[in-house]
């Protein structure tokens, strides 16, 4: 079965420094979504991509955090400078098509990179 | 804003013991609601999932009813297993947008042999 990829696994960095994070999403799927897990809370979406386009950062932290989609399938997602407050589970997401009912708008969740800032 | 508001944890049973999660939701339109669990270090794997009132989701011996009266959408299990033991995620999407994911905080349950 398909899966949606995530690297690296865990990630370890000081305050100020820069990071990414990289997510392959389900081939064929049109919408890829990054999620921030705070320890002990429900995801909180960050950024979603409709192809290459964003059409949701309203909760993105933009004066350090970017995303991007150049080709419309994988995804990096960046923090610069990192802060404490940063450490985090960054779930990405992939589902066939952002509207519509049905089967089609089902999220498929990679196993997320935690990042750890000290 | 739209929002999910889950019974804290952490919930610690007994193997085979009845399981009930609290879910309650707010939205300013008709959600589609959502069951997800996240076993430990993974990401998360959707549970079942109700699209209209009184559908009833089920899967893996777990069930939840859409309830729009009370706008409920309680996670039940009539026999839980140590296997079970993980966090467990409701969630809403309002129709019409984007399908963004709104979550609960979650709910940590531990099965004891």
């Amino acid at each position: 079965e398909a899966e949606v990829a995530q690297s690296p696994r865990y990630k370890i960095t000081e305050k100020s420094q820069a990071v990414a994070f990289w997510c392959d999403p389900i081939s064929g799927h049109a919408t890829l979504y990054w999620y921030r897990q705070i320890l002990g809370q429900g995801p909180e979406l960050l950024v979603q991509f409709q192809d290459e386009s964003v059409v949701d950062d309203s909760q993105l932290p933009k004066d350090r955090f970017s995303a991007e989609r150049l080709k419309g399938v994988d995804s990096t997602l960046k923090i610069q400078p990192a802060e404490l407050g940063d450490s985090a589970m960054y779930l990405c997401a992939s589902s066939f098509t952002g509207g519509g009912a049905g089967r089609n708008y089902e999220q498929y969740f990679g196993p997320g990179t935690r990042l750890t800032v000290t | 804003g739209d929002s999910v508001t889950q019974m804290e944890g952490p919930v610690t049973l007994s193997e085979e013991a009845f399981l009930t999660i609290n879910c309650t939701y707010t939205a300013t339109g008709y959600p589609s609601l959502f069951w997800y669990v996240q076993y430990p270090g993974e990401g998360l794997q959707l549970l079942l999932k109700a699209t209209k009132a009184d559908d009833k989701g089920s899967n893996k011996g777990f069930e939840a009813t859409y309830r729009k009266e009370t706008t409920s959408f309680h996670l039940e299990k009539g026999s839980v297993q140590v296997s079970d033991s993980a966090v467990y995620f409701c969630a809403l999407i309002v129709s019409g947008g984007y399908n963004k994911l709104i979550f609960g905080a979650g709910t940590r349950l531990a099965v004891h042999p």
